[in-house]
């Protein structure tokens, strides 16, 4: 099962910062927050990941509170091209690797 | 570019007829992953495998479905006899195994529609 809650939908204007919350109240110390999106129709990509620091690569940035039970995942210039379900999943790393999917928050960027 | 494939692409196909899915997964990658995605349900996981052994498959209905992993560049997903209700788009996933917290990387789907 999912351990994460997320919006069912945010908006966005182009250009701008899109920041996409999730909870992960129940997240164990051996767990990584994990983000992927899906656009339309095809696999879904893997965006970023982390287990206590903030981290950035070329695409997101993961901001991860102190006690660990929320993140937020921030793209810092939203294009229409970043349209997309985000899916924040909590996954085990020593252990199983399955990844769970939720439900996700569909971004909406518009022009 | 590295990446996994899976074929068919599309499949279109009677009710009763026997379903074979294939996935060619990344090289050196040692997880395989099936997935199935539908509007009501989302993205379920049916079964994984790592070093081609099957470690977890609670999530596929055992009657008619099966998963195999003929050899390391070769995953098979099989439904037999296949139902309307398995009208979904089935994805394949591989990644490097067990302490290794890395991403897992998707196909591109095969779409099934049963009639």
């Amino acid at each position: 099962d999912a351990k994460t809650t997320q919006p069912p939908s945010m908006d966005c204007a182009e250009g701008r910062a899109a920041n996409l919350p999730c909870n992960h109240s129940t997240i164990s110390g051996n767990e990584y927050v994990y983000w992927y999106r899906q656009i339309h129709s095809q696999g879904p990509q893997y965006i970023i990941h982390g287990l206590k620091n903030n981290e950035t690569n070329e695409m997101a940035s993961l901001i991860i509170t102190e006690d660990r039970k929320s993140s937020t995942l921030i793209l810092p210039h939203a294009t229409l091209r970043d349209t997309a379900v985000y899916y924040c999943i909590v996954r085990v790393v020593y252990g199983s690797e399955k990844l769970v999917f939720g439900k996700g928050t569909k971004l909406t960027v518009n022009p | 570019d590295a990446r996994v494939t899976q074929t068919p692409r599309h499949k279109v196909t009677e009710m009763g007829q026997e379903v074979t899915m294939r996935c060619q997964p990344i090289l050196g990658h040692n997880t395989v992953f099936w997935y199935r995605q539908t509007m009501m349900q989302g993205l379920e996981l049916l079964a994984y495998f790592r070093n081609r052994a099957p470690l977890d498959d609670s999530g596929m209905p055992k009657d008619r479905f099966s998963a195999e992993m003929p050899d390391a560049t070769l995953a098979t997903l099989k439904i037999q006899p296949s139902e309307p209700r398995d009208s979904a788009v089935y994805f394949c996933a591989s990644g490097l195994g067990q302490g290794a917290p890395g991403e897992l990387f998707f196909g591109e789907g095969s779409r099934l529609t049963v009639l």
